[in-house]
């Protein structure tokens, strides 16, 4: 079957880098979305990856590794702001999103 | 102003009712989806259209009826048959040119049963 794991929760600190690990199983794969989604809101697109490596967009870095199925977004000097879900998905075969459940970030002062 | 426009952003329905959901969008995308989301859990596909006058079955797709009359409108309607329609629905577009893969959300409505 398909599959997205990602932590259900992290905490941090204010200034703080954190990581947010995700795992994925799919049937094919054309890529790895990030999103960023804020209580009672809409996700709203952060990063897309479908070669291995790092990239690297202001405070917000993605890392893939297609052989491993293992992705990550990293958040540097972290605001309030960022308190937030981040939601991983992988695009299949189909071309179709598949979703892991979020990541609920608390951000501490 | 581009983007995607739901409505309304708050449905209340009734038991034996059925309710429709609206989507529009200006970005010229010829893929648009349905989602719906509940605490905790991750998105789940529900329809999603190609093309005007196509669409398939998403995963969750019992319960729920859509129409593509047009490139810019996807409605949702939530039947009768969907016994737990109480959820954050959202919609979804992308362009099908070149390799933009991203979905693009509206703001969503979110649904409750009266």
């Amino acid at each position: 079957g398909q599959n997205i794991d990602q932590p259900t929760e992290m905490t941090a600190t204010e200034g703080a880098i954190v990581q947010i690990n995700c795992t994925y199983q799919t049937s094919g794969f054309n890529g790895l979305f990030w999103y960023q989604q804020h209580a009672g809101e809409a996700p709203t697109f952060l990063s897309y990856n479908v070669l291995d490596g790092l990239e690297e967009k202001g405070r917000f870095s993605s890392f893939l590794s297609r052989s491993k199925g293992y992705s990550y977004l990293l958040l540097k000097e972290l605001q309030m702001k960022d308190s937030a879900s981040y939601l991983c998905a992988a695009l299949d075969s189909n071309y179709q999103l598949i979703w892991g459940a979020g990541t609920k970030l608390i951000i501490k002062p | 102003d581009g983007g995607i426009t739901q409505s309304p952003k708050y449905l209340f329905r009734k038991e034996g009712q059925n309710v429709t959901l609206s989507c529009e969008q200006n970005l010229n995308h010829d893929a648009m989806y349905w989602y719906r989301q509940d605490p905790g859990q991750g998105l789940r596909l529900i329809y999603y259209s190609q093309i005007v006058n196509d669409f398939q079955k998403g995963d969750i797709a019992e319960g729920y009826s859509v129409s593509r009359e047009k490139k810019e409108s996807f409605p949702l309607t939530v039947t009768s048959a969907q016994k737990n329609p109480t959820a954050f629905y959202l919609c979804a577009s992308r362009s099908l040119q070149g390799d933009q893969e991203t979905q693009y959300f509206g703001p969503g409505t979110r649904l409750l049963v009266l």
